[in-house]
């Protein structure tokens, strides 16, 4: 089935170790989206690229980055975690070229604990 | 930038009895209006969204929703919920053009036997 693919389900990480979450999609979508849930709180949009097209959004911050080689991979990459930001990372993808009418197509997500 | 708000972190509900999950959102422009599903231990899935037209959506599994532009609402009704319900439901919100999409910090729905 074409789906949405997040690896791992669960990542523990040190404080101030660099840490990669990846996401990879089978549906050929154009648009791949990051967001950050922490517990009881609203899934967060971080970034999202459309195409190769990079969407950082302003209160994003510098210790997050994104990587997308190509259409089926995108890549979260935390620079220097800090205990903050132990939460949920969920990624998406949407077709694209419908605008904000889309439906947008979920992975599990990654768990991520920074020790 | 839109936001939305869902005042109900939880709603335990009693099977077969009626639900509302509420959500309100703010936006300076015209709006999408989604509903999505969590079941434990899997992503998001979509149930319903608003896009025009008929302000009341239905989903395939019993649940609507009904656009009230004057209350900037999208609250999400069920007459009769079942077990299988037991889930956390995230309202969305997105803009036109823009695919970006917001959403709110869910509501966690209990149902008991």
């Amino acid at each position: 089935d074409a789906m949405v693919i997040q690896n791992p389900r669960y990542q523990v990480t040190q404080f101030g170790k660099p840490v990669t979450l990846s996401c990879s999609q089978t549906l050929n979508h154009n648009v791949m989206y990051w967001y950050q849930q922490k517990s009881s709180q609203a899934p967060k949009l971080l970034f999202h690229y459309y195409d190769k097209d990079f969407n950082n959004e302003a209160d994003t911050p510098d210790n997050f980055q994104s990587r997308r080689p190509n259409t089926s991979f995108c890549f979260l990459d935390i620079r220097s975690p800090g205990l903050g930001d132990a939460a949920m990372y969920l990624c998406a993808t949407s077709r694209g070229g419908g605008g904000g009418g889309e439906k947008l197509f979920f992975g599990s997500g990654t768990q991520l604990s920074v020790l | 930038a839109q936001s939305v708000t869902q005042l109900d972190s939880q709603v335990p509900v009693f099977e077969e009895a009626p639900v509302e999950l509420r959500c309100n959102y703010s936006s300076s422009v015209s709006v999408y209006l989604f509903w999505y599903v969590q079941y434990p231990n899997q992503g998001l899935q979509l149930l319903l969204k608003y896009l025009s037209g008929s302000t009341l959506v239905e989903s395939i599994n019993g649940f609507e929703a009904e656009f009230n532009k004057s209350q900037t609402s999208f609250h999400l009704r069920k007459p009769s919920v079942h077990i299988s319900d037991t889930a956390e439901y995230f309202c969305a919100v997105s803009s036109y053009n823009f695919n970006k999409f917001y959403f709110g910090s869910g509501t966690k729905l209990n149902v008991k036997p």
